[in-house]
């Protein structure tokens, strides 16, 4: 079965610093996505991709936060200057034009200390 | 107030029972229902979607309650590896993408 991949597992980084979180989606699907789920908290969306620009973007999802498409299979969130509240799982997600199923990815643990 | 809304639980209930999760969400524009579920530090997997007309595969019975604004996920003959936290999660479309998620609701099957 197909999967989104995403790396790495879990990062440690400092406060201040940048981060990216990679992400490999399916290769035929067209939409991308970013959720996040702080510890003990609901999955909250971030930002969905689609055409190589973002299509929609919520409120967490501020000028710290960036996604590129640098190429066609990587898909990827940077953290400018990461706070202690950045600390979470990341979920990378994609699907196709028809199925409105998702696949999720299994999760960036990122911890800012 | 809250956009989709779950009893947190937890839930414990005995192996073989039948267990039942309620879930309101609050835009009446919402267009398509999902019941995920999430293991421990895991990704959401999708258990199914919601239909209308109430759907079922195997187990799990999913039923929508659009004039009530209301989704029920029904478990029945409970296994133990059905342990997780289940999420009911829907999608405003007409170029509305996003899922919003339920804080879901923590269900342990006790041996």
């Amino acid at each position: 079965e197909p999967e989104v991949t995403q790396t790495p597992s879990h990062q440690v980084t400092q406060m201040g610093q940048e981060v990216i979180l990679r992400c490999v989606p399916i290769s035929n699907h067209l939409y991308f996505y970013w959720y996040r789920q702080i510890l003990g908290q609901k999955v909250e969306f971030l930002v969905s991709f689609y055409n190589n620009e973002i299509s929609e973007k919520s409120e967490i999802f501020d000028d710290q936060f960036s996604v590129e498409r640098p190429d066609g299979s990587n898909f990827t969130l940077k953290i400018r200057s990461t706070k202690l509240e950045d600390s979470a799982m990341y979920f990378c997600a994609s699907r196709d034009r028809i199925n409105y199923g998702y696949t999720f990815g299994s999760g960036t643990r990122l911890t800012v200390v | 107030r809250k956009e989709v809304e779950q009893d947190p639980g937890p839930f414990n209930v005995p192996e073989g029972a039948t267990v039942a999760f309620n879930c309101t969400y609050s835009n009446s524009a919402s267009q398509s229902f999902f019941w995920y579920r999430q293991d421990c530090r895991k990704e959401p997997k999708l258990l199914m979607s919601v239909y209308s007309s109430g759907n079922e595969d195997g187990r799990f019975t999913a039923q929508l309650n659009r004039a009530s604004q209301y989704i029920s996920l029904l478990i029945r003959d409970s296994k133990l590896s059905d342990s997780a936290t289940y999420l009911c999660v829907v999608r405003e479309d007409f170029g509305n993408e996003k899922l919003t998620f339920g804080t879901g609701t923590r269900l342990t099957i006790i041996p």
